[in-house]
């Protein structure tokens, strides 16, 4: 099976940089990825990450590691529109499909 | 273009009774999922329907829930004699090809008294 552990809630004050892990069991995946979803919206893709290594995408970061069974999201130049919830995803092998499956989701709350 | 959207935004109904929820994905995307998400959880993976392949329904809870495609595009999501733990929004996300990118519709928002 997998898991996905991620810390429930973050803070950070608006302008700093905060990190968002995401840990995992799982016996294979295709990749990484990571959704935003802010109060009462859709979740909305952010990043993947196929390989190891890091994927930048404007203030938005994401890395894996496959041998430490570890990612993350970093987050630069924080803005009060960035409060929300982020899931780190994945898409496992053992079952053959390509559906997601999600952390519990991490709370972002940015602060003035 | 237009994005993934769901029917009703919004619905509430009583313990027992059945339930029908609509997705209509991304024009051209052949990959269909259906999630749920419980308030303040992650996205509890439903139902997954790719092409004209057999949907893969290992998600789902119970047999009193079922989904079909129709023509490789609308989707409907049908719960019979809902129960109040059936309370979640319900999400749709399409896929150009099974692919990691998944795009989300705003999600039904069910409510079972």
């Amino acid at each position: 099976g997998q898991s996905l552990e991620q810390p429930s809630e973050v803070t950070a004050v608006e302008g700093a940089i905060v990190q968002i892990n995401c840990t995992y069991q799982t016996s294979g995946f295709y990749g990484l990825s990571w959704y935003q979803q802010h109060d009462g919206g859709a979740p909305t893709f952010l990043s993947y990450n196929a390989l190891d290594g890091l994927e930048e995408t404007g203030r938005f970061s994401s890395f894996l590691s496959r041998s430490d069974s570890y990612g993350y999201l970093l987050l630069q130049e924080l803005q009060m529109k960035d409060s929300a919830s982020y899931f780190c995803a994945v898409s496992p092998m053992d079952t053959g499909r390509r559906a997601l499956t999600f952390g519990s989701g991490t709370r972002l709350q940015v602060q003035p | 273009g237009a994005g993934v959207s769901q029917s009703p935004s919004n619905k509430v109904t009583e313990k027992g009774k059945d339930v029908e929820l609509r997705c209509d994905p991304i024009s051209g995307h052949t990959a269909l999922y259906w999630y749920r998400q419980s308030l303040g959880q992650g996205l509890e993976f439903l139902i997954y329907f790719q092409g004209n392949s057999a949907p893969d329904k290992s998600g789902l809870p119970s047999d009193r829930f079922s989904a079909e495609r129709t023509g490789g595009s609308v989707s409907t999501l049908t719960i019979q004699r809902t129960q109040q733990e059936d309370s979640a929004v319900y999400l749709c996300a399409s896929s150009l090809g099974g692919g990691e990118t998944q795009y989300f519709g705003p999600g039904t928002r069910l409510l079972v008294l």
